[in-house]
């Protein structure tokens, strides 16, 4: 069975820390995709990066970052230097290839960064 | 520009009444979806649809209905047999299976309340 878990709930940090937001799944498919969506406080989803099961290289983008780890698996993500506006719902999902009509969502980690 | 328009943004709702939810997208997707978030919980997925005049149903398909008469249309009906329908709904759109090497987009939501 496909499950993702977001063990932190909600996060505070101070302005200009890093966080990293935790994400473990699991899945018995050889083959299969991750991804990182935001949620700000408008309420829809905004699609932060996909990773398949085959590319286990680690990726930035400016001040963010994806740990990809198959031995733990786990897909964390890092922010750098955190700012005001990072403060989101940040969700962890995944789909199989044999059901990729299905994606499934961790419970989310509610970041907020203070001023 | 193009995007997914849900509406409306807020809704009130009697008990034993049905009532739609509209998601529109001008993207030219194929595939569109209906997902409810509770606090804690992530995103479920209610129904979703690959082409016109086809769906299947998600993992909390019971007291909810779907058409998908025009590819830019998906609608979603919360019917009286719902037994719990206050939640948050988030309509979905990629241009294929959502778990595919691709993104989806999100709506900015619609709030059902029962009263």
């Amino acid at each position: 069975a496909q499950k993702v878990t977001q063990a932190q709930t909600e996060i505070s940090v101070v302005e200009k820390e890093d966080v990293t937001l935790d994400c473990v799944y699991e899945t018995r498919d050889t083959t299969y995709y991750l991804f990182w969506y935001k949620q700000p406080p408008s309420g829809e989803l905004v699609f932060l990066i996909r990773r398949n099961s085959f590319d286990e290289q680690n990726e930035i983008s400016g001040r963010y970052s994806w740990n990809f780890q198959k031995s733990t698996s786990s897909f964390n993500f890092t922010i750098t230097a955190s700012q005001v506006v990072d403060s989101a719902v940040y969700f962890c999902a995944l789909s199989e290839a044999a059901t990729t009509d299905k994606v499934i969502f961790g419970p989310g980690t509610s970041l907020s960064v203070i001023p | 520009d193009g995007g997914i328009t849900q509406s409306p943004k807020y809704l009130f709702r009697k008990e034993g009444q049905n009532v739609t939810l509209s998601c529109e997208q001008n993207l030219n997707h194929d595939a569109m979806y209906w997902y409810r978030q509770d606090p804690g919980q992530g995103l479920r997925l209610i129904y979703y649809s690959q082409i016109v005049n086809d769906f299947q149903k998600g993992d909390i398909a019971e007291g909810y209905s779907v058409s998908r008469e025009k590819k830019e249309s998906f609608p979603l009906t919360v019917t009286s047999a719902q037994k719990n329908p206050t939640a948050f709904y988030l309509c979905a759109s990629s241009r294929q299976g959502a778990g595919m090497d691709t993104e989806a987009f999100f709506g900015q939501g619609t709030r059902l309340t029962v009263v």
